[in-house]
């Protein structure tokens, strides 16, 4: 079974600094994601990744956040200045082809972060 | 007003009981997802539908395109079935999933 790997699984971090959270996708996939999920509330979507840019993105993820997949295999969430309200467990996600084409989605295990 | 609406929230069941789990939604769409996410926080993509029905073991699902519905069923429910479970769905232009608020299921034995 593929699976998508997170690291780290739980971070605590000060308020103001930078965090990077980091994924490994399945091997073959084209489209990925980030969510995240505040304590108690809904999945909520962040950012999609195709062909090497942000394909979308929602009204969270402003200018304290970015990604990147620098080397073909890893991609990273980047979120420049902590605040307390972005504790929250964030998921990566992948899929192989374009999301209404048949295939399914898959999430890794979540990494939690908690601003303090 | 939320593009996914689920119900129950919450449900709790007696070991054996039959379950459904209801999903409406007001967009359309190109297809939706059945997720379940267990207390440690995993998310699991159990169906994936655009049309009819889908059966895996003792779970079905079902989608009505006409009436922007779709439902889950557990038959024959065991306390391992407790979860959180997620009704997502891809919006016509976009390739993002829009979630639902979930509907938290325990199952007593």
């Amino acid at each position: 079974e593929p699976e998508v790997t997170q690291t780290p699984s739980h971070q605590v971090t000060q308020m103001g600094q930078e965090v990077i959270l980091r994924c490994v996708p399945i091997s073959n996939h084209l489209y990925f994601y980030w969510y995240r999920q505040i304590l108690g509330q809904k999945v909520e979507f962040l950012v999609s990744f195709y062909n090497n840019e942000i394909s979308e993105k929602s009204e969270i993820f402003d200018d304290q956040f970015s990604v990147e997949r620098p080397d073909g295999s890893n991609f990273t969430l980047k979120i420049r200045s902590t605040k307390l309200e972005d504790s929250a467990m964030y998921f990566c996600a992948s899929i192989g082809t374009k999301a209404n084409s048949g295939n399914t989605i898959y999430f890794g295990e979540g990494s939690w972060l908690t601003v303090v | 007003k939320n593009e996914v609406e689920q119900s129950p929230q919450n449900l709790t069941a007696q070991e054996g009981e039959f379950i459904t789990i209801n999903c409406s939604y007001s967009v359309g769409i190109s297809a939706l997802h059945w997720l379940q996410q267990h207390p440690g926080g995993g998310i699991v993509s159990l169906f994936m539908l655009s049309s009819g029905k889908k059966k895996h073991g003792r779970l079905i699902a079902t989608i009505n395109i006409q009436e922007k519905h779709s439902s889950l069923h557990i038959t024959a429910s065991h306390p391992r079935d407790s979860a959180v479970y997620i009704c997502a769905l891809y919006g016509g232009a976009t390739n993002k999933l829009i979630f639902g608020t979930g509907t938290l299921l325990a199952v007593q034995p």
